[in-house]
């Protein structure tokens, strides 16, 4: 079974930083793209960050550009995101999930989702 | 990047009622288009992918279809479980795009 457990959020001053962390298991997660989605209270989802496989290559939305930075740890089976200036604005439920699918598929989709964090960023 | 239009933003409907979601991308997307569905408290979980795909572990009573920049999630006989929040998604560039949502409520 697929499971995503983020943790690592809270309370933040803005211009502050944080470290969110996603713990996964029941798939090869060496093998998979990652994302982090967020979701501000009362609104839509939002894609935030993906990474690739060894973590070559990372693409962010572009409100968290210079902000953020997706990485990941194979041998310790975890993504992360490093967020670092936060404003009243990134005030959100943060999700980790896996990047489904392929371009032989003509699709690429959030397979499995954690439960979320929360960052709250407030003086 | 590419901008998604869902509509209706929110619709009332009764159980057993064919229910159908639109989404418009700002330009053609190929089949890159995905459908979630989120209910209150939860995380979102697929049940479209590729514009047509049934995720496994969906009821048939979903379906989606379309081409080029203009998509349509139905619900072919609307169930208690199915009131939720539904979202469009592209992922046919490197920056994903959600739609914003189409709340499905009970009349």
């Amino acid at each position: 079974e697929v499971q995503l457990v983020e943790s690592g959020g809270g309370l933040v001053q803005p211009g502050g930083s944080l470290r969110l962390s996603c713990a996964a298991s029941g798939f090869t997660f060496s093998g998979q793209w990652m994302s982090w989605v967020r979701q501000a209270p009362g609104k839509g989802l939002e894609w935030v960050a993906n990474i690739n496989q060894d973590g070559s290559e990372k693409y962010y939305v572009d409100s968290v550009k210079g902000r953020f930075t997706i990485s990941r740890d194979n041998a310790r089976i975890s993504l992360y995101l490093q967020m670092k200036s936060l404003r009243a604005e990134d005030t959100a439920v943060y999700y980790c999930a896996t990047n489904s699918g392929s371009q032989a598929r003509g699709a690429y989709y959030f397979g499995f989702w954690g439960q979320g964090t929360l960052v709250t960023v407030s003086s | 990047d590419i901008q998604m239009t869902q509509s209706p933003s929110s619709l009332s409907a009764s159980v057993g009622d064919r229910v159908t979601i639109t989404c418009r991308t700002s330009q053609s997307i190929s089949t890159y288009l995905n459908w979630y569905q989120q209910k209150p408290g939860e995380a979102p979980k697929v049940l479209i992918y590729a514009v047509s795909s049934l995720q496994s572990g969906v009821p048939s009573r979903f379906s989606g279809s379309g081409s080029g920049a203009d998509f349509t999630l139905t619900i072919s006989s609307l169930q208690p479980e199915d009131f939720a929040t539904y979202y469009c998604q592209q992922s046919y560039t490197t920056s994903w795009t959600f739609g914003q949502g189409t709340k499905v409520e009970i009349k």
